[in-house]
């Protein structure tokens, strides 16, 4: 199974920009990047997933590389609300269609 | 619309009992997932579905069952409760499979064995 590798925690200040890493080297042509974040005591949430292109939504942006071994989760202004365990996941055709959920990064966000 | 309603959100059980986990979606999703998250770490699967009358295993199915009766619900069933069963488990559903589409969680049901 194609694998993603995140830090385990990062900081940021509250309004400013987050640039969250993952590395998937073993991507394969057809794997989607998905990212999602699991607040605490909640269950997981969808952020953003995309394939080659970069992809905006009204929660954040995804930068795939050129190549698609990294990509980048942005938040453009983090809150405090915005802390949370974020994991990023390849959508693996040879996973038989499903994520499988690693440790993540979990964001902290200070005031 | 409620999204995805699990039940009951806490549950303990002692070793060897049984019980049903209830998870129903009223977004009209063909998929339907079960996983468990153990404390630090990610969500393991542990069954799913693709359809009424459609499921299978995940990554970790044993000591569980599932049924899909209807589009709408997934109930997950514990047969004689181990320890190793505490966790917190997350039923989740999607109108495509996983890899090109969005997974819809509930909130979580966190189930104690003692």
């Amino acid at each position: 199974d194609a694998k993603t590798t995140q830090p385990n925690s990062m900081e940021s200040n509250e309004e400013e920009p987050v640039h969250l890493p993952c590395n998937h080297s073993t991507i394969s042509g057809t794997d989607y990047i998905h990212w999602y974040r699991q607040l605490p005591s909640q269950g997981p949430e969808y952020v953003i997933h995309g394939l080659t292109s970069n992809v905006n939504n009204r929660m954040a942006s995804l930068a795939i590389a050129e190549d698609r071994k990294s990509s980048t989760l942005i938040l453009h202004r983090a809150t405090l609300r915005d802390a949370a365990v974020y994991y990023c996941i390849l959508g693996d055709n040879n996973a038989g269609n499903m994520l499988t959920f690693g440790g993540g990064t979990r964001l902290m966000v200070k005031p | 619309n409620a999204g995805v309603t699990q039940t009951p959100k806490f549950r303990i059980l002692k070793i060897g009992q049984s019980m049903t986990l209830q998870c129903t979606q009223d977004m009209n999703h063909n998929y339907m997932y079960w996983y468990r998250q153990d404390p630090g770490m990610g969500l393991k699967l542990i069954y799913y579905s693709v359809g009424a009358g459609i499921t299978d295993k995940g990554e970790v199915p044993n000591g569980y069952n599932v049924s899909r009766s209807t589009t709408e619900d997934f109930p997950l069933r514990l047969e004689l409760a181990a320890p190793s069963q505490t966790s917190v488990y997350f039923c989740a559903s999607s109108f495509q499979d996983q890899r090109t589409g969005e997974l819809f969680f509930g909130e979580g049901s966190r189930l104690t064995v003692l």
